[in-house]
């Protein structure tokens, strides 16, 4: 079956040590998001890629980066969390941008010691 | 600002009928969309509405007034499972969406 798949599926880091979280996608959408969602918020969108096109939201920390080898994959790099990056980070991918329907992997649960 | 606007939680009981209200103020509207989360797991899509009225599918069906900026799904014959977190997203001019924070749903029996 087609889908969005994420590793892992929880993550543990220590305060200020780097962490990269993986999305691939056998659906071969060309847009691919990442999203920071606290507990009983909305997802709030990171970044995303439309192809190689790299797409950074005003307010999404230096903290984050992202990197998209290739079609299949995208990861998110956290350079040094800290506690408040406390999330779930979810992938999610599109076949275009425009009214088209995102299908989500199911999540990163991110745990900062 | 752009701003999703939906009840913080909401209780229905098995086999009932419950409608979860959502109203948007955006740049622009290309769409709204629904999706059922349940805790701990990643949003799953329930509908789409770009025209004005409702559209059915099975026990759930969404609602669309543009000129209101409103928009509600309903659930009918409510089962324990429907038991979620529902939320509404709006796509703007720039095809970006804006999300709500999500209308928590508890199901009893």
């Amino acid at each position: 079956d087609a889908m969005v798949i994420q590793n892992p599926r929880y993550q543990v880091t220590q305060f200020g040590k780097p962490v990269t979280l993986s999305c691939s996608q056998t659906l071969n959408h060309n847009v691919m998001y990442w999203y920071q969602q606290k507990s009983s918020q909305a997802p709030k969108l990171l970044f995303h890629y439309y192809d190689k096109d790299f797409n950074n939201e005003a307010d999404t920390p230096d903290n984050f980066q992202s990197r998209r080898p290739n079609t299949s994959f995208c990861f998110l790099d956290i350079r040094s969390p800290g506690l408040g990056d406390a999330a779930m980070y979810l992938c999610a991918t599109s076949s275009a941008r425009g009214p088209n329907e995102q299908f989500f992997g199911p999540g990163t649960r991110l745990t900062v010691l | 600002g752009q701003n999703i606007d939906q009840p913080t939680e909401m209780t229905a009981t098995e086999g009932a009928i419950v409608q979860i209200n959502c109203t948007y103020q955006t740049s622009g509207f290309n769409g709204l969309f629904w999706y059922q989360q349940h805790a701990g797991e990643a949003p799953t899509f329930l509908s789409y509405n770009v025209l004005d009225g409702l559209e059915e599918k099975g026990r759930f069906s969404s609602f669309l007034s543009r000129s209101k900026g409103y928009s509600y799904l309903l659930l009918k014959e409510l089962q324990m499972k429907d038991s979620a977190s529902y939320l509404c997203a709006v796509l703007d001019s720039n095809y970006q969406l804006i999300w709500g924070a999500g209308t928590k749903l508890i199901i009893k029996p």
